[in-house]
């Protein structure tokens, strides 16, 4: 079975410029999460989806950040104009259903290293 | 503020030696404890998990413990080998609510020596 993929691995761009960063989940999975971590930093929360719905977008660092997840399947996360600070690794994770009282492992991807120059 | 603090930032363990590994935190909501571990150029996977109504829980070479009334839960690695050499992040949920993510420490890099 595929794991989570993400695309691109790594991406350099300038202060200003518009990114795009792309998730595909592993098939079936209807939570796709989002999540940030900064150099040497703990890895924080930015948002979750339930298919194709924002469930919690409560970690969202401000509105030059845009996530979509068209159909329930792959989402993308566009940062526009992008900053300085927003150079970190993006991971993107999904899991099954929710079932009340358990945990459904988030299985994570590999990341996307985006640096902002 | 950070929710879930974790320490040591480094560590360094000669192999066969015992590696541990510290977590605190501050929220009560949270009743579910997994940790991860992250080698280069792969995303986190989950390590071993435990909930607060036991206080340790066993995984071959892998231990958490867990002590609530202190907040403080620990990932013990036992006859640490090098292939164990990798980032460990401490993380923590809350199973009840509508919030579902995770909340991790700042990570671990744990070397492990020939």
């Amino acid at each position: 079975e595929a794991g989570v993929t993400q695309f691109p691995s790594h991406s350099v761009i300038e202060k200003g410029q518009t990114v795009t960063l792309r998730c595909d989940p592993i098939s079936g999975h209807d939570n796709l999460y989002w999540y940030r971590r900064v150099m040497g930093k703990e890895i924080k929360f930015l948002l979750h989806f339930v298919k194709e719905s924002k469930q919690d977008e409560s970690g969202m660092p401000n509105n030059r950040f845009l996530a979509e997840r068209t159909g329930g399947t792959y989402s993308t996360l566009k940062v526009q104009p992008a900053e300085l600070e927003d150079s970190g690794v993006y991971f993107c994770a999904s899991s099954q259903d929710q079932l009340a009282g358990f945990y459904n492992e988030q299985f994570f991807g590999p990341g996307t290293r985006l640096t902002v120059l | 503020q950070q929710q879930v603090k974790q320490s040591p930032q480094s560590l360094i363990v000669q192999k066969g030696g015992i590696s541990i590994i510290n977590c605190a935190y501050e929220n009560t909501a949270f009743d579910y404890f997994p940790w991860y571990q992250q080698f280069p150029g792969k995303g986190p996977a989950l390590l071993i998990a435990i909930r607060p109504d036991v206080s340790e829980k066993k995984e071959g070479r892998f231990t958490i413990s867990f002590n609530k009334s202190a907040k403080q839960f620990s990932l013990h690695i036992m006859d640490s080998q090098p292939g164990d050499s990798a980032t460990y992040f401490c993380a923590a949920r809350a199973m009840s609510g509508s919030a579902r993510q995770l909340t991790f420490g700042s990570g671990t890099q744990l070397t492990v020596l020939p």
